[in-house]
Protein backbone atom coordinates (compact mmCIF):
# COMPACT_ATOMS: atom_id res chain seq x y z
CA UNK A 1 0.00 0.00 0.00
CA UNK A 2 1.41 3.41 -0.81
CA UNK A 3 2.26 5.88 2.02
CA UNK A 4 1.08 8.70 -0.49
CA UNK A 5 -2.83 9.18 -0.15
CA UNK A 6 -4.58 11.33 -2.81
CA UNK A 7 -7.96 11.86 -2.66
CA UNK A 8 -10.89 11.98 -4.82
CA UNK A 9 -9.14 8.71 -6.77
CA UNK A 10 -11.95 9.74 -9.97
CA UNK A 11 -13.07 13.44 -10.52
CA UNK A 12 -15.18 14.40 -13.36
CA UNK A 13 -15.78 18.11 -13.57
CA UNK A 14 -17.00 20.86 -15.93
CA UNK A 15 -15.08 23.59 -17.61
CA UNK A 16 -16.78 25.76 -14.94
CA UNK A 17 -16.35 23.60 -12.04
CA UNK A 18 -13.87 24.40 -9.22
CA UNK A 19 -12.68 21.19 -7.72
CA UNK A 20 -9.45 20.61 -5.77
CA UNK A 21 -7.34 17.44 -5.33
CA UNK A 22 -6.15 16.48 -2.39
CA UNK A 23 -2.56 14.60 -0.87
CA UNK A 24 -1.39 13.52 2.17
CA UNK A 25 2.00 11.85 3.26
CA UNK A 26 2.93 11.02 6.88
CA UNK A 27 6.48 9.78 6.36
CA UNK A 28 8.17 13.36 7.58
CA UNK A 29 9.14 13.74 3.83
CA UNK A 30 9.88 17.60 3.40
CA UNK A 31 9.38 17.63 -0.07
CA UNK A 32 5.74 17.62 -2.06
CA UNK A 33 5.04 17.31 -6.03
CA UNK A 34 2.43 17.33 -8.36
CA UNK A 35 2.78 15.76 -11.26
CA UNK A 36 0.72 15.53 -14.79
CA UNK A 37 0.63 11.97 -16.46
CA UNK A 38 -1.16 11.76 -20.06
CA UNK A 39 -1.70 8.28 -21.60
CA UNK A 40 1.23 6.29 -22.55
CA UNK A 41 3.43 9.73 -21.68
CA UNK A 42 5.78 9.97 -18.57
CA UNK A 43 4.98 12.32 -15.43
CA UNK A 44 5.31 16.02 -16.62
CA UNK A 45 6.58 17.94 -13.83
CA UNK A 46 4.16 20.86 -12.09
CA UNK A 47 5.09 22.27 -8.84
CA UNK A 48 7.47 21.28 -6.14
CA UNK A 49 6.74 22.45 -2.36
CA UNK A 50 9.86 22.20 -0.29
CA UNK A 51 9.57 22.97 3.35
CA UNK A 52 5.48 24.12 2.70
CA UNK A 53 7.15 26.67 0.23
CA UNK A 54 6.58 26.77 -3.49
CA UNK A 55 10.65 26.01 -4.75
CA UNK A 56 9.13 25.18 -8.40
CA UNK A 57 6.26 25.93 -10.86
CA UNK A 58 7.20 24.64 -13.97
CA UNK A 59 5.09 27.18 -16.38
CA UNK A 60 1.92 25.76 -15.11
CA UNK A 61 -1.18 27.54 -16.13
CA UNK A 62 -2.66 29.61 -13.74
CA UNK A 63 -6.21 27.37 -13.61
CA UNK A 64 -4.03 25.37 -11.32
CA UNK A 65 -3.21 26.60 -7.88
CA UNK A 66 -1.15 24.46 -5.81
CA UNK A 67 -1.09 24.89 -1.40
CA UNK A 68 0.68 23.66 0.70
CA UNK A 69 -1.04 23.85 4.25
CA UNK A 70 1.33 22.13 6.36
CA UNK A 71 4.47 19.76 5.94
CA UNK A 72 1.86 16.64 5.77
CA UNK A 73 -0.76 17.89 2.91
CA UNK A 74 -0.78 19.61 -0.61
CA UNK A 75 -3.66 20.24 -2.36
CA UNK A 76 -4.84 21.38 -6.01
CA UNK A 77 -7.17 23.98 -6.70
CA UNK A 78 -8.81 23.60 -9.78
CA UNK A 79 -10.97 26.39 -11.74
CA UNK A 80 -12.00 26.47 -15.12
CA UNK A 81 -10.28 23.78 -16.72
CA UNK A 82 -10.02 22.75 -20.25
CA UNK A 83 -10.56 19.23 -21.83
CA UNK A 84 -7.11 19.09 -22.38
CA UNK A 85 -6.20 19.35 -18.78
CA UNK A 86 -7.92 15.38 -18.09
CA UNK A 87 -5.07 12.92 -17.01
CA UNK A 88 -4.25 11.16 -13.92
CA UNK A 89 -2.50 13.90 -11.32
CA UNK A 90 0.01 12.36 -9.16
CA UNK A 91 1.33 13.54 -6.17
CA UNK A 92 4.33 12.60 -4.80
CA UNK A 93 6.80 13.32 -1.76
CA UNK A 94 10.39 12.99 -0.78
CA UNK A 95 12.36 12.89 2.20
CA UNK A 96 15.04 15.95 1.88
CA UNK A 97 14.06 19.44 1.78
CA UNK A 98 16.92 20.82 0.35
CA UNK A 99 18.12 18.80 -2.52
CA UNK A 100 16.05 16.13 -5.02
CA UNK A 101 17.49 12.71 -5.62
CA UNK A 102 14.84 11.01 -7.78
CA UNK A 103 13.62 8.61 -5.12
CA UNK A 104 9.89 9.70 -5.10
CA UNK A 105 7.22 8.23 -3.29
CA UNK A 106 3.85 8.51 -5.30
CA UNK A 107 0.70 8.56 -4.02
CA UNK A 108 -2.01 6.52 -6.62
CA UNK A 109 -2.99 9.33 -8.22
CA UNK A 110 -6.58 11.88 -8.94
CA UNK A 111 -7.76 10.43 -12.31
CA UNK A 112 -9.35 13.71 -13.53
CA UNK A 113 -11.42 14.42 -16.59
CA UNK A 114 -12.74 17.71 -17.79
CA UNK A 115 -15.82 17.63 -19.40
CA UNK B 1 18.63 14.78 -28.31
CA UNK B 2 16.45 14.07 -25.41
CA UNK B 3 17.11 14.73 -21.63
CA UNK B 4 16.23 10.97 -21.33
CA UNK B 5 16.11 8.65 -24.05
CA UNK B 6 14.74 5.36 -23.83
CA UNK B 7 13.25 2.46 -26.20
CA UNK B 8 9.72 1.99 -26.03
CA UNK B 9 9.23 -0.98 -26.86
CA UNK B 10 6.94 -3.03 -26.55
CA UNK B 11 9.30 -5.79 -25.84
CA UNK B 12 7.17 -8.87 -25.69
CA UNK B 13 8.96 -11.66 -23.84
CA UNK B 14 8.10 -15.66 -23.06
CA UNK B 15 8.12 -16.78 -19.37
CA UNK B 16 11.44 -17.42 -18.45
CA UNK B 17 13.54 -14.85 -20.56
CA UNK B 18 15.90 -12.28 -19.69
CA UNK B 19 15.42 -8.99 -21.29
CA UNK B 20 17.37 -5.71 -21.22
CA UNK B 21 16.78 -2.18 -21.17
CA UNK B 22 19.00 0.35 -22.20
CA UNK B 23 18.57 3.88 -21.07
CA UNK B 24 20.67 6.92 -22.34
CA UNK B 25 21.02 10.37 -20.59
CA UNK B 26 22.51 13.74 -22.30
CA UNK B 27 23.64 15.59 -18.90
CA UNK B 28 27.32 14.00 -18.34
CA UNK B 29 26.92 15.60 -14.65
CA UNK B 30 23.64 13.82 -13.79
CA UNK B 31 24.15 12.64 -10.05
CA UNK B 32 21.73 10.18 -9.48
CA UNK B 33 19.97 7.23 -11.48
CA UNK B 34 16.53 4.90 -11.01
CA UNK B 35 14.33 2.32 -12.50
CA UNK B 36 11.08 3.06 -12.00
CA UNK B 37 7.63 0.67 -12.74
CA UNK B 38 4.64 1.67 -13.63
CA UNK B 39 1.68 -1.09 -14.17
CA UNK B 40 -0.86 0.31 -16.37
CA UNK B 41 -3.50 2.86 -14.78
CA UNK B 42 -1.12 2.61 -11.44
CA UNK B 43 1.46 5.33 -10.37
CA UNK B 44 4.87 4.75 -10.40
CA UNK B 45 6.75 2.68 -8.06
CA UNK B 46 10.95 2.70 -7.57
CA UNK B 47 12.31 -0.36 -8.81
CA UNK B 48 15.49 -0.04 -7.60
CA UNK B 49 18.24 2.93 -7.82
CA UNK B 50 21.41 2.37 -10.00
CA UNK B 51 24.90 2.76 -8.49
CA UNK B 52 28.00 3.19 -10.23
CA UNK B 53 29.27 -0.40 -9.24
CA UNK B 54 26.28 -1.74 -10.35
CA UNK B 55 23.63 -2.92 -7.76
CA UNK B 56 21.31 -6.55 -8.09
CA UNK B 57 18.02 -7.16 -6.28
CA UNK B 58 16.63 -10.56 -7.15
CA UNK B 59 16.26 -11.46 -10.81
CA UNK B 60 16.75 -7.73 -11.68
CA UNK B 61 20.38 -5.97 -11.94
CA UNK B 62 21.11 -2.32 -12.77
CA UNK B 63 24.25 -1.15 -14.19
CA UNK B 64 25.67 3.02 -14.81
CA UNK B 65 28.21 3.18 -17.41
CA UNK B 66 29.30 7.06 -17.14
CA UNK B 67 31.45 7.24 -19.87
CA UNK B 68 28.82 6.70 -22.52
CA UNK B 69 26.29 8.17 -20.21
CA UNK B 70 23.81 4.93 -20.11
CA UNK B 71 22.33 2.99 -17.63
CA UNK B 72 20.67 -0.31 -18.48
CA UNK B 73 18.29 -2.68 -16.16
CA UNK B 74 18.08 -6.65 -17.08
CA UNK B 75 15.46 -8.67 -16.34
CA UNK B 76 16.05 -12.75 -15.30
CA UNK B 77 13.55 -15.75 -15.53
CA UNK B 78 10.53 -12.95 -16.27
CA UNK B 79 7.09 -13.53 -14.86
CA UNK B 80 3.96 -12.77 -15.67
CA UNK B 81 3.85 -9.64 -13.16
CA UNK B 82 7.14 -8.13 -14.57
CA UNK B 83 4.84 -7.29 -17.70
CA UNK B 84 4.37 -3.19 -16.95
CA UNK B 85 6.22 0.11 -17.98
CA UNK B 86 9.96 0.43 -17.03
CA UNK B 87 11.05 4.21 -16.45
CA UNK B 88 14.13 5.34 -16.50
CA UNK B 89 14.52 8.14 -14.14
CA UNK B 90 17.89 10.59 -13.79
CA UNK B 91 18.41 13.59 -11.59
CA UNK B 92 20.81 15.75 -13.59
CA UNK B 93 21.69 17.99 -10.91
CA UNK B 94 20.75 17.21 -7.35
CA UNK B 95 17.88 19.62 -7.74
CA UNK B 96 14.26 18.85 -7.43
CA UNK B 97 13.69 18.37 -11.54
CA UNK B 98 14.22 14.50 -11.88
CA UNK B 99 13.79 13.46 -15.80
CA UNK B 100 11.51 10.55 -16.35
CA UNK B 101 12.45 9.06 -19.77
CA UNK B 102 9.42 7.98 -21.70
CA UNK B 103 9.10 4.21 -20.52
CA UNK B 104 9.73 1.05 -22.06
CA UNK B 105 6.53 -1.57 -22.41
CA UNK B 106 7.62 -5.18 -21.43
CA UNK B 107 4.78 -8.16 -22.11
CA UNK B 108 5.75 -11.42 -20.60
CA UNK B 109 3.59 -13.73 -21.75
CA UNK B 110 2.98 -17.33 -20.97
Amino acid sequence: DTEVTQTPKHLVMGMTNKKSLKCEQHMGHRAMYWYKQKAKKPPELMFVYSYEKLSINESVPSRFSPECPNSSLLNLHLHALQPEDSALYLCASSQEGDRGTGELFFGEGSRLTVL
Amino acid sequence: RKEVEQDPGPFNVPEGATVAFNCTYSNSASQSFFWYRQDCRKEPKLLMSVYSSGNEDGRFTAQLNRASQYISLLIRDSKLSDSATYLCVVNPTGGFKTIFGAGTRLFVKA
